[in-house]
């Protein structure tokens, strides 16, 4: 069965700093992979999704996320994190029903 | 606009009273999913629905929870009885069925039993 797994359930980075969120997958098959992004009170939104067209795969809001293979990895990475970025992300894989990680809150300091 | 509207956004019962959570949605979709996000548990996939047929119950907690789809744009969860245990939010969300198709999520209904 396929399954991700979100390493860190909390990720606290200053503003302006680099943000990383790790993502490790399992999957037999080659795997489409997601990342959601969930803001208080909401429903999750859609960040990126890769399908095998490129490794890295760029998202909304600056972010971007790079699969590779050998690691079976997709972390989430933006260089330059801003205040409004602070939200829980959610990394998922699908197939035929979206299974999703633990979540990762990000707090961003001033 | 794939949009996905749920009702009621809050729900506060007393333990044993019956609970109905809707979801519409607005179009583009062919899959809807259930699903219940906790604090200790994350999001747990309840059930997922296929040009209206369920596909996938296994997540469902017992026979308390019950869901029907009667066409394609609109679902039903029901609690009965509902219990203190089953707070939490839930989410409706909808998909075509292509396997790499994002999911599009409702903005939840939280629901409080006590």
């Amino acid at each position: 069965a396929q399954s991700v797994t979100q390493l860190g359930s909390h990720v606290s980075v200053s503003e302006g700093a680099l943000v990383l969120l790790r993502c490790n997958y399992s999957s037999s098959v080659p795997p489409y992979l997601f990342w959601y992004v969930q803001y208080p009170n909401q429903g999750l939104q859609l960040l990126l999704k890769y399908t095998s067209a490129a490794t890295l795969v760029k998202g909304i809001n600056g972010f971007e996320a790079e699969f590779k293979k050998s690691e079976t990895s997709f972390h989430l990475t933006k260089p330059s994190a801003h205040m409004s970025d602070a939200a829980e992300y959610f990394c998922a894989v699908s197939g035929p029903n979206m299974r999703f990680g633990a979540g990762t809150r990000l707090t961003v300091k001033p | 606009d794939a949009g996905v509207i749920q009702s009621p956004r809050h729900e506060v019962t007393e333990m044993g009273q019956e609970v109905t959570l809707r979801c519409k949605l607005i179009s583009g979709h062919n899959s809807l999913f259930w699903y219940r996000q906790t604090m200790m548990r994350g999001l747990e996939l309840l059930i997922y629905f296929n040009n209206n047929v369920p596909i996938d119950d296994s997540g469902m907690p017992e026979d308390r929870f019950s869901a029907k789809m009667p066409n394609a744009s609109f679902s039903t969860l029901k609690i009965q009885p509902s219990e203190p245990r089953d707070s939490a939010v839930y989410f409706c969300a909808g998909t075509d069925t292509v396997d790499n198709s994002p999911l599009h999520f409702g903005n939840g209904t939280r629901l409080t039993v006590t």
